[in-house]
């Protein structure tokens, strides 16, 4: 069974404080990125990477980094926690370009305090 | 600005009923579509795609329709069930993109 893990799914944190979101997916998977989902809003992606070591912006990357060591990892660093990030972040896999299905991870709920 | 567009934000249907959940995109470059499914405090689940070559794709009781030429594509779900109330995301990607442009998602409440 395919899968997409993410490491924490509730997590609460203080404004300032640096939080890891980490995710894991076990498909041997080219493209990962990671995504906010706020209401009304949608889907909005943040950061995407189709590579080890390389990343690409997505829509709305400020106040976020992101890190790919490995093929298999993909890590979201808000390097100083604002309660507008408070939010669903949703990390996701795919391989190749193009037609091809997107695998989601379970969602990490993220309040900043 | 946003490539994809699902104009209602919530759709209430009775069991047994035909839903209709509507999306409307702007990039013409896009050639393959998908939908997806979420449950709250859950990630988006894959529900069913559509090629651009085609203009219909169904699978059980989920069906999607896509008219290139006007831009839209929607899905229909029947019977409705109750199991089917969620939100729903309409995505697409074009054939040599990494990048997939979601929707704003409806809710669709599926009434015993």
């Amino acid at each position: 069974d395919v899968k997409v893990t993410q490491s924490s799914r509730y997590l609460v944190k203080r404004t300032g404080e640096k939080v890891f979101l980490e995710c894991v997916q076990d498909m041997d998977h080219e493209n990962m990125f990671w995504y906010r989902q706020d209401p009304g809003l949608g889907l909005r992606l943040i950061y995407f990477s189709y590579d080890v070591k390389m990343k690409e912006k997505g829509d709305i990357p400020e106040g976020y980094s992101v890190s790919r060591e490995k093929k298999e990892r993909f890590s979201l660093i808000l390097e100083s926690a604002s309660t507008n990030q408070t939010s669903m972040y949703l990390c996701a896999s795919s391989t190749r370009r193009g037609a091809g299905e997107l695998f989601f991870g379970e969602g990490s709920r993220l309040t900043v305090l | 600005d946003q490539q994809v567009k699902q104009n209602s934000p919530s759709l209430s249907v009775q069991e047994g009923r035909i839903s209709i959940l509507n999306c409307d995109y702007t990039n013409s470059m896009f050639d393959y579509f998908l939908w997806y499914k979420k449950y709250p405090a859950e990630g988006p689940t894959f529900l069913i795609s559509i090629s651009s070559i085609k203009d219909k794709n169904e699978d059980g009781r989920f069906t999607v329709f896509l008219n290139k030429s006007a831009k839209h594509l929607s899905l229909h779900i029947v019977p409705s069930q109750p199991g089917d109330s969620a939100v729903y995301f309409c995505a697409a990607i074009w054939n040599s993109g990494n990048q997939f442009y979601f929707g704003t998602g409806t809710s669709l409440t599926v009434i015993p």
